[in-house]
């Protein structure tokens, strides 16, 4: 069945400390791919997108992300978080041919000032 | 920007009652979509629609029913509601036609529902 999957429930960093959050995706075919971010209290905004091309892409507050075909992976990484990038994170992949996304279960990022 | 609304960000309602909630977008997009969010599961999928009166079953549609009448607006129907119903309720929208930013969907704010 296609999934996207998130290996992280929760994870809780310091101020200054790399970020690498997981997202591995189980279909094939053309792969579209989200990375997602809901702040406390907020609307869900995209972060960040790969369609094709260069596999590492770059999104909104420093964020990056790297599809890695061979491992079926999507992992979102920042090198330096900050005390504002706490919220929860949704890695997201398209299906379907109506522009189904299927979303990963989130990972809720805390980060201490 | 696009603009995604939904009627309410707080809902009381009690077991047994029918429940619309409504979302309207400003950007013309064909696609719409209803998901619940709740903790440690995610957003799951309850229905989306790709065109005017037109509606596709998600992931877990059941106890719900959905009405797009007009293009902007998608309405999500609870006809019983039941207190394993209570949730934050999402909508989103996206297009597909080329140069829209294919199928990046937007959010709006959210509709938390509590059944008692």
């Amino acid at each position: 069945a296609q999934s996207v999957s998130q290996h992280n429930h929760h994870v809780i960093l310091s101020e200054a400390a790399s970020l690498e959050l997981g997202c591995n995706y189980s279909y094939g075919g053309t792969v579209n791919l989200f990375w997602y971010v809901q702040y406390p209290g907020q609307h869900l905004q995209l972060l960040l997108k790969y369609f094709s091309g260069d596999p590492l892409v770059k999104g909104i507050k420093g964020f990056e992300a790297e599809f890695i075909k061979s491992k079926f992976s999507f992992n979102l990484r920042k090198p330096s978080v900050q005390w504002s990038d706490t919220a929860e994170y949704f890695c997201a992949g398209k299906v379907g041919s109506q522009g189904n996304l299927i979303f990963g279960k989130g990972t809720k990022l805390s980060v201490k000032p | 920007d696009v603009k995604v609304t939904q009627s309410s960000r707080y809902l009381v309602k009690r077991t047994g009652e029918k429940v619309f909630l409504e979302c309207v977008q400003d950007m013309d997009h064909e696609n719409m979509f209803w998901y619940r969010q709740d903790p440690g599961l995610g957003l799951r999928l309850i229905y989306f629609s790709y065109d005017v009166k037109m509606k596709e079953k998600g992931d877990i549609p059941e106890g719900y029913s959905v009405s797009r009448e007009k293009k902007e607006r998608f309405s999500l129907i609870l006809e019983s509601a039941s207190t394993n119903q209570t949730s934050m309720y999402l909508c989103a929208s996206s297009s597909e036609r080329p140069g829209r930013r294919v199928y990046e969907q937007y959010f709006g704010p959210g509709t938390r529902l509590t059944v008692t």
